[in-house]
């Protein structure tokens, strides 16, 4: 079975660039999560879906970073523009409700590594 | 204060000692308690999970969970160099957990 699969790995932009990250999860899992990973730090949520719906965005800075789910598997977060403490790594993960493990167990991909300049 | 605490180390250890990780919270609501294991530029991955005051073992992996002193702890028997990693707890209720800082561990051959 393939893992949750994200790109680009890295990526290094200058501060008020766009940038976009994409996330293929783990085939059948309806709940996708969005992390975001501070050097030293553990993930901290950033939005969760359940299929195409984004059930929990309460952490994710709506000035500037945007995500969508189209058809409920796929899913791409935007930031626009970039600032110097973006520079982080952004972690995908997917669960399924369907799964016997009673904490959803969430599968984690490798992250993209940002580094803004 | 943070919601979940751990010391983020680093940890060095000899080969075949045992390693013992450990968490404390604030939220006495948590439900669900686990530790994930993340090397280097991967991703985190589960390592174990539990839902009540107890112990619980899986191979050299032992995870305790007492609700009653707000404190998780792994214990890691016979440890090798390929344990080293940083150790995550992470603890809340179904689809949204709450991470610690991780521990940085380096087991030495």
């Amino acid at each position: 079975e393939a893992g949750v699969v994200q790109s680009p790995r890295y990526k290094i932009i200058e501060k008020k660039q766009p940038v976009a990250f994409w996330c293929n999860p783990i085939s059948g899992h309806n709940t996708l999560y969005w992390y975001l990973q501070n050097l030293g730090q553990g993930p901290e949520l950033l939005i969760r879906y359940e299929n195409e719906e984004a059930v929990d965005d309460s952490q994710l800075p709506k000035d500037r970073f945007s995500a969508e789910r189209l058809k409920g598997v796929d899913s791409t977060l935007k930031i626009q523009p970039a600032e110097l403490g973006d520079s982080a790594v952004y972690l995908c993960a997917s669960s399924s409700t369907r799964q016997g493990s009673p904490g959803n167990e969430q599968f984690f991909g490798p992250g993209t590594r940002l580094t803004v300049l | 204060q943070k919601e979940v605490e751990q010391d983020p180390g680093p940890l060095s250890v000899p080969e075949g000692a045992i390693v013992s990780l450990n968490c404390t919270y604030s939220n006495s609501a948590f439900q669900y308690f686990m530790w994930y294991r993340q090397y280097s530029r991967k991703g985190p991955e589960l390592l174990m999970y539990t839902y009540s005051s107890g112990n619980k073992e899986d191979g050299r992996f032992t995870a305790q969970v007492d609700k009653s002193s707000k404190y998780i702890s792994l214990f890691i028997r016979d440890s090798q160099p390929s344990d080293s990693a940083t150790y995550l707890c992470a603890m809340g209720w179904t689809y949204k957990y709450i991470f610690g800082t991780g521990t940085r561990l380096k087991v030495l051959a």
